[in-house]
């Protein structure tokens, strides 16, 4: 019930190609999904963060879709640069219960 | 804005002794701080809940006893590890959820520090 469901595991995408990583969920509590980058060796850093109340949510070259009834939610990276190389988690949490719930991770690669 | 900063980065340690790890948020306060522990190449494991001022809530299978968390204040947090052994060995990981905040639910991590115990 608290899982969140991440694919795919990893990912090679071309420099200038679109890079998407997807999400799913069980927990119909959750109203907060955020993506965080990790780059080997640090901490997380929040990327974009998206509430259920929208569909679609852009900031720069990163994009949440979001699909309320079918419980997912994915991440696209437009025009990828080879600094976009790094471990990509989803998360998702419930209101007034701070705790986040991560999914497992993607690693991707961004090649010239 | 919203950094957090943690100390030390990397600690090496012999089996037995115990270690000190400090998560501060340096420009905001912070009501509820996170401990994180993660194996390489693996995602983020909650281990507990710090709140200022009050007892630390314990995921299910983390030891109270071996992993100690005090929040003395609303820019600090700290996690002990005593007694260290090498299965303890991890990237441990903060987090620190501002006091007042745009979406309340907002988390900003530290950089982690690495634990190796000898």
């Amino acid at each position: 019930q608290q899982q969140v469901k991440q694919s795919p595991q990893s990912l090679i995408v071309q420099k200038g190609g679109i890079s998407i990583i997807n999400c799913a969920y069980e927990n119909t509590a959750f109203d907060y999904f955020p993506w965080y980058q990790q780059f080997p060796g640090k901490g997380p850093a929040l990327l974009i963060a998206i509430r259920p109340d929208v569909s679609e949510k852009k900031e720069g070259r990163f994009t949440i879709s979001f699909n309320k009834s079918a419980k997912q939610f994915s991440l696209h990276i437009m025009d990828s640069q080879p600094g976009d190389s790094a471990t990509y988690f989803c998360a998702a949490s419930m209101g007034g219960n701070e705790k986040l719930t991560f999914g497992t991770g993607t690693r991707l690669t961004i090649i010239p | 804005g919203a950094v957090v900063s943690q100390h030390p980065s990397w600690v090496i340690c012999k089996s037995g002794t115990s270690v000190k790890i400090e998560c501060r948020s340096l420009d905001f306060q912070a009501t509820t701080m996170f401990w994180y522990r993660q194996f390489p190449k693996q995602s983020l494991m909650l281990m507990a809940t710090s709140n200022e001022g009050s007892k630390a809530t314990y995921e299910q299978g983390v030891e109270k006893d071996k992993f100690l968390i005090n929040h003395a204040s609303l820019t600090l947090s700290t996690l002990t590890v005593t007694s260290a052994h090498p299965e303890d060995s991890s990237f441990y990981i903060c987090s620190a959820r501002p006091l007042t905040s745009g979406g309340q639910e907002t988390q900003y991590f530290g950089p982690g520090t690495r634990l190796l115990v000898l």
